[in-house]
Protein backbone atom coordinates (compact mmCIF):
# COMPACT_ATOMS: atom_id res chain seq x y z
CA UNK A 1 0.00 0.00 0.00
CA UNK A 2 1.36 3.23 -0.90
CA UNK A 3 2.08 6.09 1.73
CA UNK A 4 0.10 8.48 0.23
CA UNK A 5 -2.96 7.41 -1.50
CA UNK A 6 -4.99 10.28 -3.42
CA UNK A 7 -8.81 9.63 -4.98
CA UNK A 8 -10.25 9.96 -7.41
CA UNK A 9 -7.79 9.21 -9.76
CA UNK A 10 -9.02 10.50 -13.08
CA UNK A 11 -12.23 13.53 -12.75
CA UNK A 12 -13.57 15.10 -15.53
CA UNK A 13 -16.17 18.40 -14.98
CA UNK A 14 -17.70 21.12 -16.34
CA UNK A 15 -17.10 24.56 -15.61
CA UNK A 16 -17.84 26.52 -12.74
CA UNK A 17 -18.70 22.83 -10.93
CA UNK A 18 -16.98 22.91 -7.01
CA UNK A 19 -14.44 20.10 -7.25
CA UNK A 20 -12.56 18.12 -4.44
CA UNK A 21 -9.79 15.74 -4.60
CA UNK A 22 -8.46 13.68 -1.50
CA UNK A 23 -5.53 12.87 -0.46
CA UNK A 24 -4.61 10.41 2.79
CA UNK A 25 -1.37 9.10 4.20
CA UNK A 26 -0.70 6.78 6.73
CA UNK A 27 2.86 8.32 8.08
CA UNK A 28 3.65 10.25 10.76
CA UNK A 29 3.98 14.17 8.99
CA UNK A 30 5.60 17.78 9.36
CA UNK A 31 4.01 19.11 6.46
CA UNK A 32 1.63 18.42 3.47
CA UNK A 33 1.92 19.77 -0.21
CA UNK A 34 -0.40 20.82 -2.69
CA UNK A 35 1.29 20.78 -5.89
CA UNK A 36 0.00 21.25 -9.92
CA UNK A 37 1.66 19.50 -13.00
CA UNK A 38 0.42 20.84 -16.53
CA UNK A 39 1.26 18.82 -19.53
CA UNK A 40 5.25 19.14 -20.46
CA UNK A 41 6.32 18.23 -16.36
CA UNK A 42 6.74 21.90 -14.67
CA UNK A 43 5.07 21.44 -11.05
CA UNK A 44 4.15 24.33 -9.16
CA UNK A 45 3.75 24.45 -5.69
CA UNK A 46 0.36 25.49 -4.56
CA UNK A 47 0.15 25.24 -0.37
CA UNK A 48 2.40 23.83 2.07
CA UNK A 49 0.20 22.66 4.90
CA UNK A 50 0.73 21.53 8.49
CA UNK A 51 -2.32 22.12 10.44
CA UNK A 52 -6.13 23.72 9.07
CA UNK A 53 -7.10 25.27 6.33
CA UNK A 54 -5.42 27.79 3.09
CA UNK A 55 -7.25 29.60 1.27
CA UNK A 56 -5.32 31.02 -2.96
CA UNK A 57 -7.92 32.65 -4.91
CA UNK A 58 -10.70 30.00 -5.91
CA UNK A 59 -8.22 26.83 -4.41
CA UNK A 60 -8.98 26.02 -0.85
CA UNK A 61 -6.68 23.13 1.09
CA UNK A 62 -7.86 21.33 4.44
CA UNK A 63 -5.54 18.96 6.49
CA UNK A 64 -6.91 16.59 9.30
CA UNK A 65 -3.43 15.40 11.05
CA UNK A 66 -5.69 13.06 13.62
CA UNK A 67 -7.40 11.65 9.94
CA UNK A 68 -4.22 11.92 8.26
CA UNK A 69 -6.53 13.44 5.59
CA UNK A 70 -6.23 16.39 3.56
CA UNK A 71 -8.84 17.99 0.68
CA UNK A 72 -8.24 20.39 -2.24
CA UNK A 73 -11.19 22.05 -2.70
CA UNK A 74 -11.15 24.60 -6.29
CA UNK A 75 -14.52 26.82 -6.33
CA UNK A 76 -16.22 27.98 -9.66
CA UNK A 77 -13.64 25.72 -11.87
CA UNK A 78 -12.67 26.62 -15.26
CA UNK A 79 -10.87 25.16 -18.17
CA UNK A 80 -7.05 26.34 -17.76
CA UNK A 81 -7.38 24.30 -14.02
CA UNK A 82 -6.84 20.95 -16.19
CA UNK A 83 -3.82 19.36 -14.54
CA UNK A 84 -2.51 16.80 -12.53
CA UNK A 85 -2.53 17.38 -8.84
CA UNK A 86 -0.42 15.87 -6.84
CA UNK A 87 -0.46 15.26 -2.68
CA UNK A 88 2.97 14.95 -1.41
CA UNK A 89 4.09 14.62 2.30
CA UNK A 90 7.28 15.68 4.49
CA UNK A 91 7.62 12.73 6.93
CA UNK A 92 8.09 13.76 10.43
CA UNK A 93 11.34 11.74 10.48
CA UNK A 94 13.77 11.85 7.77
CA UNK A 95 12.44 15.43 7.07
CA UNK A 96 14.36 16.16 3.74
CA UNK A 97 12.79 14.25 1.18
CA UNK A 98 8.59 14.11 -0.24
CA UNK A 99 6.85 11.44 -0.64
CA UNK A 100 4.14 11.36 -3.46
CA UNK A 101 0.46 10.27 -4.43
CA UNK A 102 0.17 9.39 -7.69
CA UNK A 103 -1.87 12.25 -9.05
CA UNK A 104 -5.03 13.15 -9.71
CA UNK A 105 -6.07 14.22 -13.38
CA UNK A 106 -8.44 17.20 -13.73
CA UNK A 107 -10.21 17.81 -16.80
CA UNK A 108 -12.60 20.81 -17.05
CA UNK A 109 -14.88 21.34 -19.99
CA UNK A 110 -16.26 24.35 -21.18
CA UNK B 1 14.49 36.57 -8.58
CA UNK B 2 15.25 33.27 -11.27
CA UNK B 3 13.17 30.19 -10.79
CA UNK B 4 14.76 26.69 -11.11
CA UNK B 5 16.18 25.77 -14.24
CA UNK B 6 16.97 22.50 -15.37
CA UNK B 7 19.23 21.22 -18.52
CA UNK B 8 18.97 19.89 -21.25
CA UNK B 9 14.88 20.01 -21.45
CA UNK B 10 15.08 16.54 -23.18
CA UNK B 11 17.57 13.99 -23.87
CA UNK B 12 17.92 10.19 -25.74
CA UNK B 13 20.51 7.77 -24.69
CA UNK B 14 21.42 4.47 -25.23
CA UNK B 15 21.27 1.79 -22.78
CA UNK B 16 24.79 0.97 -21.45
CA UNK B 17 25.52 5.04 -21.71
CA UNK B 18 26.29 7.30 -18.98
CA UNK B 19 23.90 10.92 -18.49
CA UNK B 20 24.81 14.43 -16.19
CA UNK B 21 21.77 16.55 -15.85
CA UNK B 22 21.91 20.05 -14.41
CA UNK B 23 19.79 22.04 -12.15
CA UNK B 24 20.04 25.51 -11.12
CA UNK B 25 18.88 26.67 -7.43
CA UNK B 26 16.48 29.74 -7.37
CA UNK B 27 18.47 32.16 -5.28
CA UNK B 28 19.02 32.04 -1.94
CA UNK B 29 18.51 28.41 -2.02
CA UNK B 30 20.73 26.08 -0.34
CA UNK B 31 18.85 23.06 -0.93
CA UNK B 32 18.41 20.64 -3.98
CA UNK B 33 15.93 17.66 -4.09
CA UNK B 34 16.14 15.31 -7.26
CA UNK B 35 13.33 13.21 -8.03
CA UNK B 36 12.69 10.86 -10.84
CA UNK B 37 9.39 10.76 -12.39
CA UNK B 38 8.03 7.70 -14.51
CA UNK B 39 5.57 8.50 -17.29
CA UNK B 40 1.91 8.04 -15.26
CA UNK B 41 3.19 8.07 -11.39
CA UNK B 42 4.20 10.47 -9.09
CA UNK B 43 7.48 11.45 -8.50
CA UNK B 44 9.94 9.33 -6.51
CA UNK B 45 12.78 10.80 -4.44
CA UNK B 46 16.24 10.22 -5.49
CA UNK B 47 18.33 12.52 -3.39
CA UNK B 48 18.58 15.44 -1.58
CA UNK B 49 21.96 18.29 -1.71
CA UNK B 50 22.54 20.64 1.24
CA UNK B 51 25.51 23.02 1.41
CA UNK B 52 26.95 20.65 -1.08
CA UNK B 53 26.63 17.35 1.01
CA UNK B 54 24.43 13.94 0.50
CA UNK B 55 21.54 14.57 2.83
CA UNK B 56 18.94 11.61 2.31
CA UNK B 57 18.69 9.29 -0.53
CA UNK B 58 15.78 7.02 -1.36
CA UNK B 59 15.75 3.91 -2.88
CA UNK B 60 18.00 4.19 -6.06
CA UNK B 61 20.80 2.46 -6.69
CA UNK B 62 24.26 3.58 -6.60
CA UNK B 63 24.80 4.16 -10.41
CA UNK B 64 22.76 7.32 -9.41
CA UNK B 65 24.90 9.89 -7.90
CA UNK B 66 25.06 13.85 -7.47
CA UNK B 67 26.67 17.23 -7.18
CA UNK B 68 26.01 19.96 -5.73
CA UNK B 69 28.79 23.14 -5.98
CA UNK B 70 29.44 26.26 -3.64
CA UNK B 71 26.71 28.18 -5.72
CA UNK B 72 24.36 25.48 -4.62
CA UNK B 73 23.31 24.65 -8.65
CA UNK B 74 23.22 20.41 -8.81
CA UNK B 75 23.93 18.08 -11.09
CA UNK B 76 22.09 14.08 -11.26
CA UNK B 77 24.51 11.58 -12.83
CA UNK B 78 23.36 8.35 -13.89
CA UNK B 79 25.91 5.42 -15.18
CA UNK B 80 24.84 2.29 -17.19
CA UNK B 81 21.86 3.22 -18.24
CA UNK B 82 18.69 1.08 -18.54
CA UNK B 83 15.52 1.19 -20.60
CA UNK B 84 13.44 1.38 -17.21
CA UNK B 85 15.54 5.02 -16.85
CA UNK B 86 13.15 6.92 -19.03
CA UNK B 87 11.27 9.71 -17.22
CA UNK B 88 11.31 12.95 -16.19
CA UNK B 89 13.75 14.27 -14.13
CA UNK B 90 12.67 17.01 -11.53
CA UNK B 91 14.95 18.80 -9.36
CA UNK B 92 13.71 21.41 -6.76
CA UNK B 93 15.24 23.89 -4.77
CA UNK B 94 14.55 24.72 -1.33
CA UNK B 95 15.90 27.43 1.18
CA UNK B 96 16.28 25.47 3.79
CA UNK B 97 15.84 21.61 4.43
CA UNK B 98 12.39 21.83 5.37
CA UNK B 99 11.02 24.35 3.67
CA UNK B 100 8.92 24.41 0.94
CA UNK B 101 10.23 23.42 -2.21
CA UNK B 102 10.55 24.85 -5.80
CA UNK B 103 10.82 22.80 -8.70
CA UNK B 104 12.12 23.25 -12.09
CA UNK B 105 10.49 22.17 -15.88
CA UNK B 106 12.09 18.63 -15.74
CA UNK B 107 14.50 17.17 -17.66
CA UNK B 108 12.51 14.19 -19.78
CA UNK B 109 15.21 11.36 -20.20
CA UNK B 110 14.86 8.38 -23.13
CA UNK B 111 16.70 5.50 -22.76
CA UNK B 112 16.33 3.35 -26.14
Amino acid sequence: KNEVEQSPQNLTAQEGEFITINCSYSVGISALHWLQQHPGGGIVSLFMLSSGKKKHGRLIATINIQEKHSSLHITASHPRDSAVYICAVRHYLGAQKLVFGQGTRLTINP
Amino acid sequence: ETGVTQSPTHLIKTRGQQVTLRCSSQSGHNTVSWYQQALGQGPQFIFQYYREEENGRGNFPPRFSGLQFPNYSSELNVNALELDDSALYLCASSRDVTYEQYFGPGTRLTVT
